[in-house]
C-alpha cells in the first residue's frame, strides 16, 4: 500500500518530558512536511524536506526538532513538552516543492499534554 | 505576504441543500490554488485545484472557478448528503513558494 504513514496514532504525556513522532511515505515523494492542526483546525506548516534538505523552517519553539534519515522518512522530536503543544501533528509528503504539487497527509498523531 | 480567508466557523445544512464555502484570496501573480477536505480520524485530501483565471476545478460533486478579479474560489455543490460532513480547507501556492498558505477550515455538518 502507497501511503503516509504516523506513528504512534495517540499519545499522552507529562508537561516537560521528550516526545518523537514517525512519518513514512510510500509514494516515492521528494519532499516531506509536518504540520500542527490545533483543537479549531486550524493547519500551521512546520517544517518541510526536499531530498532530505530542510527548505521551510517556520518560527516554531526549539524544543521542536525535525530529523530526516531519507527522503521517505521525516520524524518530528519535542524536548520538554508544554500544555500549547497539545494538538495534532499531520505528516504530508508531495511529489516536489513545486507549487502545483498535491499533498499527501497522514492520519495524524494527537498529543495531549497533561 | 500571502493569506486565505474562508467562511468561518461552521455551516449547518440539510440533505439537498445547495453549499457555498467562501474563499478569498491575497497573492500576487497568479497562485495555484486548492480545495482539500478532511474527514474525521483522516488527513486531508485533495478535492481539486486550479491555477488559471477563469479555470473549474471540480470533484465528487463539488466545484469552484479561479476569479482573478474577484481574487476567489468559492467552494460550491448543488445538493449535499450526510457523508460530505467534513472540514473544508482553502489553499494557495506560488512560484517560490515551498509551502501552502491555508485557510482557517470551515466545518461542514450536513443533517439527514
Amino acid at each position: 500500500e502507497t501511503a503516509v504513514f504516523q506513528t504512534p496514532n495517540y499519545h499522552v504525556t507529562q508537561v516537560g518530558n521528550e516526545v518523537s513522532f514517525n512519518c513514512k511515505q510510500t509514494l516515492g515523494h521528494d519532499t516531506m512536511y509536518w504540520y500542527k492542526q490545533d483543537s479549531k483546525k486550524l493547519l500551521k506548516i512546520m517544517f518541510s524536506y526536499n531530498n532530505k534538505q530542510l527548505i521551510v523552517n517556520e518560527t516554531v519553539p526549539r524544543r521542536f526538532s525535525p530529523q530526516s534519515s531519507d527522503k521517505a522518512h521525516l520524524n518530528l522530536r519535542i524536548k520538554s513538552v508544554e500544555p500549547e503543544d497539545s494538538a495534532v501533528y499531520l505528516c504530508a509528503s508531495s511529489l516536489d516543492w513545486g507549487f502545483y504539487a498535491e499533498q499527501f497527509f497522514g492520519p495524524g498523531t494527537r498529543l495531549t499534554v497533561l | 505576504g500571502d493569506s486565505v480567508t474562508q467562511t468561518e466557523g461552521q455551516v449547518a445544512l440539510s440533505e439537498e441543500d445547495f453549499l457555498t464555502i467562501h474563499c478569498n484570496y491575497s497573492a500576487s501573480g497568479y497562485p495555484t490554488l486548492f480545495w482539500y477536505v478532511q474527514y474525521p480520524g483522516e488527513g486531508p485530501q485533495l478535492l481539486f485545484r486550479a491555477s488559471r483565471d477563469k479555470e473549474k476545478g471540480s470533484s465528487r460533486g463539488f466545484e469552484a472557478t479561479y476569479d482573478k478579479g474577484t481574487t476567489s474560489f468559492h467552494l460550491r455543490k448543488a445538493s449535499v448528503q450526510e457523508s460530505d460532513s467534513a472540514v473544508y480547507y482553502c489553499a494557495l501556492s506560488h512560484t517560490g513558494n515551498y509551502k501552502y498558505v491555508f485557510g482557517a477550515g470551515t466545518r461542514l455538518k450536513v443533517i439527514a
